[in-house]
């Protein structure tokens, strides 16, 4: 089984629209990364936690909010999505000294607003 | 701000060795990441280099670091359809949160 799911995989949906992005992992790992993906522009983070209760934005926060239920879920919300919020949506988890750990991603989900 | 670049697209013939190529601008990272993507699948950890090092090599997979031009790249010797995925560059600095990808590299293994 894969340690890092994420559901769902695809998902199409209209503009105002509120969507929940759902990520889980079995690593054990504290820390949880959303990024998303755009064709030509590499990975940028939205949201990461170093644990329960420690909730950070990254760069491209707005528009987005993020749940960290327990320690193996982290939760990605678009409150009302927008087309240019179309992209490829990835979760990850790491564990050990931060900036020199690995990330372990999820296969992505991919988020269409039309 | 911090800032890694690499070319979009790779093509080579099966057998042949690739180069992929980044540019990165922080003069502070600390490890120096590659990362595998296949299609419909997140991306792979492939290998990673310190800052204080040169090279480092892993069965197929050679990693150049030139640290005074901010260069690194990724040769894959003997280059299989199977290689065909998008190579991502990554840095980060120890202590901090922050991985900066690059773009990603589309490399397409010709039969």
């Amino acid at each position: 089984d894969a340690d890092v799911t994420q559901t769902p995989r695809n998902r199409i949906t209209k503009t105002g629209k509120r969507i929940m992005l759902e990520c889980s992992q079995t690593k054990g790992h504290d820390r949880m990364y959303w990024y998303r993906q755009d064709p030509g522009l590499g990975l940028r983070l939205i949201y990461y936690s170093f644990d329960v209760k420690d909730i950070n934005k990254g760069e491209i926060s707005d528009g987005y909010s993020v749940s960290r239920q327990a320690q193996a879920k982290f939760s990605l919300s678009l409150e009302s999505a927008i087309p240019n919020q179309t992209a490829l949506y990835f979760c990850a988890t790491s564990v050990g000294v931060p900036g020199t750990d690995t990330q372990y991603f999820g296969p992505g989900t991919r988020l269409t607003v039309l | 701000g911090e800032d890694v670049e690499q070319s979009l697209f790779l093509s080579v013939r099966e057998g042949d060795s690739s180069v992929i190529n980044c540019t990165y601008t922080d003069s502070s990272s600390t490890y120096l990441y590659w990362y595998k993507q296949e299609p419909g699948a997140g991306l792979q950890l492939l290998t990673y280099i310190f800052s204080n090092m040169d090279m480092k090599q892993d069965q197929r997979l050679t990693v150049l670091l030139n640290k005074k031009d901010k260069h690194l790249s990724l040769r894959i010797a003997d280059t299989q359809t199977g290689d065909s995925a998008i190579y991502f560059c990554a840095e980060s600095t120890s202590g901090t949160y922050k991985y900066i990808f690059g773009t990603g590299t589309r490399l397409k293994v010709l039969a």
